[in-house]
C-alpha cells in the first residue's frame, strides 16, 4: 500500500532563507509523487510532480523537490523564501490504477509554511 | 490552460435543506472528476470518483445516498448534498483529470456551512 508523511506540521522561516518540507513515502512499486500547495481561500495549485524521469524535479515559483529512492523521501525545497510562499503544503502519492483507469491520491496531512518578515 | 472552476464557492443553508455544488473543467474535458471534503487543519478526504456517463464510485464511510454526484457530461459533474445537517458543514472541492494526463487539476473549492 501506498502512504505518505509529512514530518513538520509546521515550519517558520524569514524571508530570503531556504525552505524544506519534508516528505517520506511508503510504496510497493515506482511512485508518482507530486506536491500541491494551498493558499488561504484558494483553491490546490500543482508545484511539481515526480512520474519516474529525472530525480530532481522543478516546479513553479521556484520550488523543487529530488526524489530519493534510497531514502524513500521527496523533500520539497526553495532556496530563498518569499512572503508569497507563506500557504499549507501537501505531499501526495499516486495509487495504483483502478478498473476506471484512475489513481487515487494519498495525501499527507500537509506542512503549514509561515514566512515572517 | 487546466482551469476547474466550482459554483458556488460559499453556502448557508439551513438543516434539512439540500445543497447542490457545480464542477466544470474549463478548457478540457474532463473524463474523470473526482470530489474530496477537507475539514480544517486537516487533509483532504477522497469521498468519491466520477467518470462521465455513468455511476460514481464512492469511497468507503461515505453514504451515497446523502452525497450524489452526477457527471452528466465531459465538462461539469455535481455534488448534492441531500438533508444537510451542521456536521455536513465543511470545505468540499472538486478535481478532475483527462484521460491521457493523470495529474489532477483542482477547483478552488465551496464552503458549506450549515445552520
Amino acid at each position: 500500500a501506498q502512504s505518505v508523511t509529512q514530518l513538520d506540521s509546521h515550519v517558520s522561516v524569514s524571508e530570503g532563507t531556504p525552505v524544506l518540507l519534508r516528505c517520506n513515502y511508503s510504496s510497493s512499486y515506482s511512485p508518482s509523487l507530486f506536491w500541491y500547495v494551498q493558499h488561504p481561500n484558494k483553491g490546490l495549485q500543482l508545484l511539481l510532480k515526480y512520474t519516474s524521469a529525472a530525480t530532481l524535479v522543478k516546479g513553479i515559483n521556484g520550488f523543487e523537490a529530488e526524489f530519493k529512492k534510497s531514502e524513500t523521501s521527496f523533500h520539497l525545497t526553495k532556496p530563498s523564501a518569499h512572503m508569497s510562499d507563506a500557504a499549507e503544503y501537501f505531499c501526495v502519492v499516486a495509487g495504483r490504477y483502478n478498473a476506471g483507469n484512475n489513481r487515487k491520491l494519498i495525501w499527507g496531512l500537509g506542512t503549514s509554511l509561515a514566512v515572517n518578515p | 490552460g487546466a482551469v476547474v472552476s466550482q459554483h458556488p464557492s460559499w453556502v448557508i443553508c439551513k438543516s434539512g435543506t439540500s445543497v447542490k455544488i457545480e464542477c466544470r473543467s474549463l478548457d478540457f474535458q474532463a473524463t474523470t472528476m473526482f470530489w474530496y471534503r477537507q475539514f480544517p487543519k486537516q487533509s483532504l478526504m477522497l469521498m468519491a470518483t466520477s467518470n462521465e456517463g455513468s455511476k460514481a464510485t464512492y469511497e468507503q464511510g461515505v453514504e451515497k445516498d446523502k452525497f450524489l454526484i452526477n457527471h452528466a457530461s465531459l465538462t461539469l459533474s455535481t455534488l448534492t448534498v441531500t438533508s444537510a445537517h451542521p456536521e455536513d458543514s465543511s470545505f468540499y472541492i472538486c478535481s478532475a483529470n483527462s484521460g491521457r494526463v493523470q495529474t489532477q487539476y483542482f477547483g478552488p473549492g465551496t464552503r458549506l456551512l450549515v445552520l
